[in-house]
């Protein structure tokens, strides 16, 4: 079937390490992005990528850093120097088509 | 810069109650408007995809409208399995930027 796949659904980390997160499509799409969802509250941009090997900041990828090597896949490592990382995070991909489409996100707690 | 306000922030309405959501948006030309729906802990499902000022789009209770500065998404006679969070995003007419800018939501509730 096709779509996109985030992995894991939970994480839980300890405070001051990196970990990373994953999203992979098989919809041929050649943009990808990252979002970050806290509670009530709507999607904040982290980083987007438009074609393989490039990539744009949003407006808070502070504290994340992302790599786009294949066209499947586009990681996201929320690094220590996030302060706040405990969210919901999601993953997007989009093709020729000007919508989005998500895949079912993973809860990130920092503890 | 790009912005999204949609209000209200939340709703509740009796089964059968219709009624309206807004998305007003500032955007240096649009290049599409999108309306998605998000169930909590899920990532959100696509709606629709609207072009410009006078397009409209149905699907079954729900009807998307454009104008040059918001969209409404019309809920007509709500069923409990509509409450969800519909969000509207935006994006813009940048040098072909895939940039999509989200608003916050409205977080509808229907009573039964």
């Amino acid at each position: 079937d096709g779509g996109i796949t985030q992995s894991p659904k939970y994480l839980f980390r300890k405070e001051g390490q990196n970990v990373t997160l994953s999203c992979e499509q098989n919809l041929n799409h050649d943009a990808m992005y990252w979002y970050r969802q806290d509670p009530g509250q709507g999607l904040r941009l982290i980083y987007y990528s438009q074609i393989v090997n490039d990539f744009q900041k949003g407006d808070i990828a502070e504290g994340y850093s992302v790599s786009r090597e294949k066209k499947e896949s586009f990681p996201l490592t929320v690094t220590s120097a996030q302060k706040n990382p405990t969210a919901f995070y999601l993953c997007a991909s989009k093709g020729y088509a000007l919508e989005a489409f998500f895949g079912q996100g993973t809860r990130l707690t920092v503890v | 810069e790009d912005q999204v306000t949609q209000s209200p922030e939340a709703l509740r309405l009796q089964e059968g109650e219709s009624s309206s959501l807004n998305c007003s948006y500032t955007v240096s030309g649009l290049r599409g408007l999108f309306w998605y729906r998000q169930d909590p802990g899920k990532g959100p499902e696509f709606l629709f995809t609207l072009y410009s000022a006078g397009e409209e789009k149905e699907k079954e209770r729900l009807k998307a409208t454009l104008t040059k500065k918001e969209s409404f998404l019309h809920i007509t006679a709500p069923k409990p399995e509509d409450s969800a969070t519909y969000l509207c995003a935006v994006q813009a007419l940048k040098n072909r930027d895939d940039k999509i800018i989200f608003g916050k939501g409205t977080r509808l509730h229907i009573l039964p």
